[in-house]
């Protein structure tokens, strides 16, 4: 089993629907962060967090660290919104970090 | 601010050529870390650093060496060449000290290796 798991694998919405991508550990974890990988293939940071919830513009991640999860939210998704979101743990006794397979999403217009 | 910059962006290697991918940031992040990402197999921590001089390995460090002397560059070396070493490979960079502890990630754009 994969020290960090993440569902669905792949994740088809219409525009403008609510989207949840949900990331479960189990290690002891710092800190957990959101990327998001384009179709190109660059990868950018959405966000780093370790307690409660940040939000960014359409995105909102949570984390729930006793819980051991972490959930990223896109709310009226757009085509634009069309990737793959990574999350990855950083393990609470280093600094290395350990990533999720990925959630293929497609939104279409 | 260029951010983070890798080169070569595609690379044909045969089996037992050896080679360097460049990493360089000019943000000034102690932090600095090589992944390779296979279909399948997601990213995967190669190696990493905090700053100049202090290296250690990740998950998958076997065939790859790295060396850090300076803040701004994190080579990677590939000694001899593997076809199982195929794949693309991205570094990254943060902020590392104790009032910086939850900064994002920069990735640079990747390099794609294959080995024949």
């Amino acid at each position: 089993k994969n020290e960090v798991e993440q569902s669905p694998q792949n994740l088809t919405a219409q525009e403008g629907e609510f989207i949840t991508i949900n990331c479960s550990y189990s290690v002891g974890i710092s800190a957990l962060h959101w990327l998001q990988q384009h179709p190109g293939g660059g990868i950018v940071s959405l966000f780093m967090l370790s307690s409660g919830k940040k939000k960014h513009g359409r995105l909102i991640a949570t984390i729930n660290i006793q819980e051991k999860h972490s959930s990223l939210h896109i709310t009226a998704s757009h085509p634009s919104d069309s990737a793959v979101y990574i999350c990855a743990a950083v393990k609470a006794a280093g600094n290395k970090l350990t990533f999720g397979g990925g959630t293929r999403v497609l939104v279409k217009p | 601010n260029a951010g983070v910059t890798q080169t070569p962006k595609f690379q044909v290697l045969k089996t037992g050529q050896s080679m360097t991918l460049q990493c360089a940031q000019d943000m000034n992040h102690e932090y600095m870390s090589w992944y390779r990402q296979d279909p399948g197999m997601g990213l995967r921590l190669i190696h990493y650093s905090v700053g100049a001089g202090i290296t250690d390995q990740g998950e998958v460090p076997n065939g790859y060496n790295v060396s850090r002397s300076t803040t701004e560059d994190f080579p990677l070396r590939l000694l001899s060449a593997a076809p199982s070493q195929t794949s693309v490979y991205f570094c990254a960079s943060r902020p590392w000290s104790l009032t910086d502890l939850y900064s994002p990630l920069h990735f640079g754009n990747g390099t794609r290796l294959t080995v024949t």
